[in-house]
């Protein structure tokens, strides 16, 4: 079974800081990585899919990259509103999660 | 437009049963390999299992291995998570979604085993 891993497990930034969220598959899992967002009590909204791309409606101050085993969530500039948990997922066939990133405001 | 709508859940003694159910409209159910998912209060995402389009395929997660059963019926447009022997840790918001992430989330529906 493929295993996905997070890191770090919660940070804290600043507003305006960019802000990187590590992924990492135990085999390679080609571009099949999605991220999503989710705010207490509300259902998990999808970031980015196929590793890099950005779901429609999404600010483009998310981006994605990677491919194989290791890949990364990057906010370029935090905002009040992006204060949530991060979970990494990969797809196509069975779905694995990471165990999230929680963000919060310094 | 696209819907899955999930129902089934409740509150169940440990080591008893239920079954959920997802509801899809909107789509051609018969053209997607489907996945549960659930999330217990206040912990992350966990994948629970997966049936591939035509059903030849099937994997489980090794927590509810044995315990449950997944399936669907593709002329009713519906999937299917037979839930056996309960535990307290199956507690959680169980989601039914495809495994190309095309369709999007349903509201959930709520497992609650406790006597």
């Amino acid at each position: 079974d493929i295993q996905m891993t997070q890191s770090p497990s919660s940070l804290s930034a600043s507003v305006g800081d960019r802000v990187t969220i590590t992924c990492r598959a135990s085999q390679g899992i080609s571009n099949y990585l999605a991220w999503y967002q989710q705010k207490p009590g509300k259902v998990p909204k999808l970031l980015i899919y196929a590793a890099s791309t950005l779901q429609s409606g999404v600010p483009s101050r998310f981006s994605g990259s990677g491919s194989g085993t290791d890949f990364t969530l990057t906010i370029s500039s935090l905002q009040p509103e992006d204060v949530a948990t991060y979970y990494c997922q990969k797809y196509n066939s069975a779905l694995t999660f990471g165990p999230g990133t929680k963000v919060d405001i310094k | 437009e696209v819907q899955l709508v999930e129902s089934g859940g409740g509150l169940v003694q440990p080591g008893g049963s239920l079954r959920l159910s997802c509801a899809a409209s909107g789509f051609t159910f018969s053209s997607y390999s489907m996945n549960w998912v659930r999330q217990a209060p206040g912990k992350g995402l966990e994948w629970v299992s997966y049936i591939s389009s035509s059903s030849s395929t099937i994997y489980y997660a090794d927590s509810v291995k044995g315990r449950f059963t997944i399936s669907r019926d593709n002329a009713k447009n519906s999937l299917y998570l037979q839930m056996n022997s309960l535990r307290a840790e199956d507690t959680a918001v169980y989601y039914c979604l495809d495994s190309d992430l095309e369709l999007g989330w349903g509201q959930g529906t709520l497992v609650t085993v406790s006597s």
